[in-house]
């Protein structure tokens, strides 16, 4: 299996643009989490995806960011508008919903915004 | 809210010594626990899981776990250079959703 595959690895974005990252997670994980990591905040979770439905997305700062999962091997975030204080590197990881498993990462995406 | 607490460091040790690295985490009913290798700029990756109380041996790698204080902990032995890296400990909780929730990790630096 290629693992996990988020795309693009980096985005340099102007503030208030609209920025789309991309998953694909490991195939017959139906579990899919996007963390958002920076160097104040650590990983953060954002959303949690189910069986392509979301559970939980307490974490999503704002009504700027969303996020979509329309099949089990595509998911979306999107930010819109972009600021500056969204700069990070935002990592998509899949597994299944069961506890003792662990959590697969993709590559990320390094988001500059200025 | 579920938490899940280390030491950031930097924690400093010479090649050969002993990496001691831990972790404490707040949900009592939290199953599964993790730590995780990352390097910079690079993804973390699993180096060790553990499930149940007591210790866990992976090659150079031991994994501590006592849920009556819920403490995790993972010891390095023979610490090389290539182990540089941050440390993040994850947890794994109870409750149908088995969300990973993640300290923020210790860096980890061993000097030649």
């Amino acid at each position: 299996d290629a693992g996990v595959i988020q795309s693009p690895r980096h985005e340099v974005t102007e503030m208030g643009q609209e920025v789309t990252l991309r998953c694909k997670p490991i195939s017959g994980h139906n579990s899919l989490f996007w963390y958002r990591q920076t160097m104040m905040r650590g990983l953060e979770l954002l959303i949690y995806f189910n069986n392509n439905v979301p559970i939980d997305d307490s974490g999503m700062p704002e009504d700027r960011f969303s996020a979509k999962m329309p099949n089990a091997s595509f998911s979306t975030l999107k930010i819109q508008p972009s600021e500056p204080r969204d700069s990070a590197v935002y990592f998509c990881a899949s597994t299944l919903p069961r506890p003792n498993t662990e959590a697969f990462f993709g590559q990320g995406t390094r988001l500059t915004v200025v | 809210q579920k938490e899940v607490e280390q030491n950031s460091g930097p924690l400093s040790v010479p090649e050969g010594a002993i990496a001691s690295l831990n972790c404490t985490y707040s949900d009592r009913g939290s199953q599964s626990f993790f730590w995780y290798r990352q390097y910079s700029g690079k993804s973390p990756e699993l180096i060790m899981s553990i499930y149940s109380n007591g210790d866990k041996e992976d090659g150079r790698f031991t994994a501590q776990l006592n849920k009556a204080s819920q403490y995790v902990s993972l010891l390095i032995r023979d610490s090389q250079p290539s182990d540089s890296a941050t440390y993040l400990c994850a947890v794994r909780s109870s409750g149908g959703s088995y969300i990973p929730t993640f300290g923020r990790g210790t860096s980890l630096i061993v000097h030649p």
